[in-house]
């Protein structure tokens, strides 16, 4: 069975630049998770999904951060413009009401460098 | 609001010695807990976990105990080995509506040493 896909696994791009992240979830579940890990502010929720609708994006830094899940298996972080404080790695996860489980299942991440 | 305070560490051990991370939570009602383990370059991957008062998570001779007394749910292993050094994140899953998000500590890094 396949995880969570997560794409690219490296980004590097200049300050200014619009830069795209890409999630699909394990086959089934219904709520998507993205998070954003850094030395300084470890791991942070950023939004999270359930059934495709946006549920709690408080931990959205700012006003250039987006998330889109447009159907089951896909979702996008976006980031525009980007900006060198947001070089963190970026995780998305899911999770699923299938078996009663509330276990998240992690992405292997997107390390984002901004220049 | 549910909160998770663990140690942070670093920590360093030999091969074969005893591992705690304590773990303790904030939450009303009866949360879900959890441990992850995060590999270097890798997500972070479920390790145990507990679902109610006194239930014993265990996995890959890791322990950890659910008590809901004194609001802690401790990692331990009897012997580490140079395989387990990661990073480790107590996590908790509240009860209160929209509760499908979880609440990580600010995770442990362990070095284990041959």
């Amino acid at each position: 069975d396949a995880g969570v896909i997560q794409s690219p696994r490296h980004e590097v791009t200049e300050m200014g630049q619009e830069v795209t992240l890409r999630c699909k979830p394990i086959s089934g579940h219904n709520s998507l998770f993205w998070y954003r890990q850094t030395m300084m502010r470890g791991l942070e929720l950023l939004i999270y999904f359930n059934n495709n609708v946006p549920i709690d994006d408080s931990g959205m830094p700012e006003d250039r951060f987006s998330a889109k899940m447009p159907n089951a298996s896909f979702s996008t972080l976006k980031i525009q413009p980007s900006e060198p404080r947001d070089s963190a790695v970026y995780f998305c996860a899911s999770s699923g009401l299938a078996g009663g489980t509330d276990t998240q299942y992690f992405g292997p991440g997107t390390r984002l460098t901004v220049l | 609001g549910n909160s998770v305070t663990q140690m942070e560490g670093p920590v360093t051990l030999s091969e074969e010695a005893f591992l705690t991370i304590n773990c303790t939570y904030t939450a009303t009602g009866y949360p879900s807990l959890f441990w992850y383990v995060q590999y270097p370059g890798e997500g972070l991957q479920l390790l145990l976990k507990a679902t109610k008062a006194d239930d014993k998570g265990s996995n890959k001779g890791f322990e950890a105990t659910y008590r809901k007394e004194t609001t802690s749910f401790h990692l331990e292993k009897g012997s580490v080995q140079v395989s387990d050094s990661a990073v480790y994140f107590c996590a908790l899953r509240g009860t209160q509506g929209g509760s499908e998000k979880l609440v990580f500590g600010k995770g442990m890094k362990l070095t284990v040493n041959p």
